[in-house]
């Protein structure tokens, strides 16, 4: 059975710090590149960040380089986004997705708040 | 930075064929993906490669691409095809997506 699970959203004040978990099962996890795409709310999709197969690879969108660090843990299937120094902006619901060029497993996302 | 441009609205009669677009600079040279997005769900792909589909999902979706533009054709929409649809690109230098286009069925 195919799952993705996010966890660690929550409610955080402008400059502090959050850590996403993605834990994925039936979906090949240390074979494919990994993603998280985030979804501000009533707004469109936006690229957040992905990392290659073992870990060595890793991309971001300009508006998160310098804050934000993927990471990710083969022997637990699990994905993870160090968010630091959060702003207003990046309050939105986080999704964990499997691939690189295009994503074919979603998970059902975990919200991130960023206010005072 | 780039962007791809959707309409921000389409509609169609049930049992009708719906075309959305999603238009953007170079985009032939880019790999193009849809999803699927209904209220309080996530994202499902449906499209990738331009003109596959992938598995378990209906073969009434079908992507093309010409030139610049990108479509994703549903042939005999049903109700429960109304949802949000976005397109995606990417290249070795960029991942975005489009603006998103809400599809209503009636």
């Amino acid at each position: 059975e195919v799952q993705v699970m996010e966890s660690g959203g929550g409610l955080v004040q402008p400059g502090g710090s959050l850590r996403l978990s993605c834990a994925a099962s039936g979906i090949s996890f240390s074979s494919y590149w990994m993603s998280w795409v985030r979804q501000a709310p009533g707004k469109g999709l936006e690229w957040v960040a992905n990392i290659d197969q073992d870990g060595s690879k890793k991309d971001y969108v300009d508006s998160v380089k310098g804050r934000f660090t993927i990471s990710r843990d083969n022997a637990k299937n699990s994905l993870y986004l160090q968010m630091n120094s959060l702003r207003a902006e990046d309050t939105a619901v986080y999704y964990c997705a499997r691939g690189e060029v295009y994503f074919d497993f979603w998970g059902q996302g975990t919200l991130v708040t960023v206010s005072s | 930075s780039y962007e791809l441009t959707q309409p921000p609205s389409v509609s169609v009669s049930p049992g009708q064929t719906a075309s959305i677009t999603c238009s953007g600079d170079k985009l032939g040279d880019k790999y193009v993906s849809w999803y699927q997005q209904k209220p309080g769900q996530s994202p499902v792909l449906v499209s990738h490669q331009q003109s596959m589909w992938p598995s378990g999902n209906p073969e009434r979706f079908s992507g093309s691409k010409s030139g610049n533009t990108a479509t994703l054709t549903i042939r005999g929409t049903l109700p429960m095809d109304a949802a949000d649809y976005y397109c995606q690109g990417w290249d070795r230098t960029n991942l975005v997506f489009g603006g998103g286009t809400k599809l209503t069925v009636l």
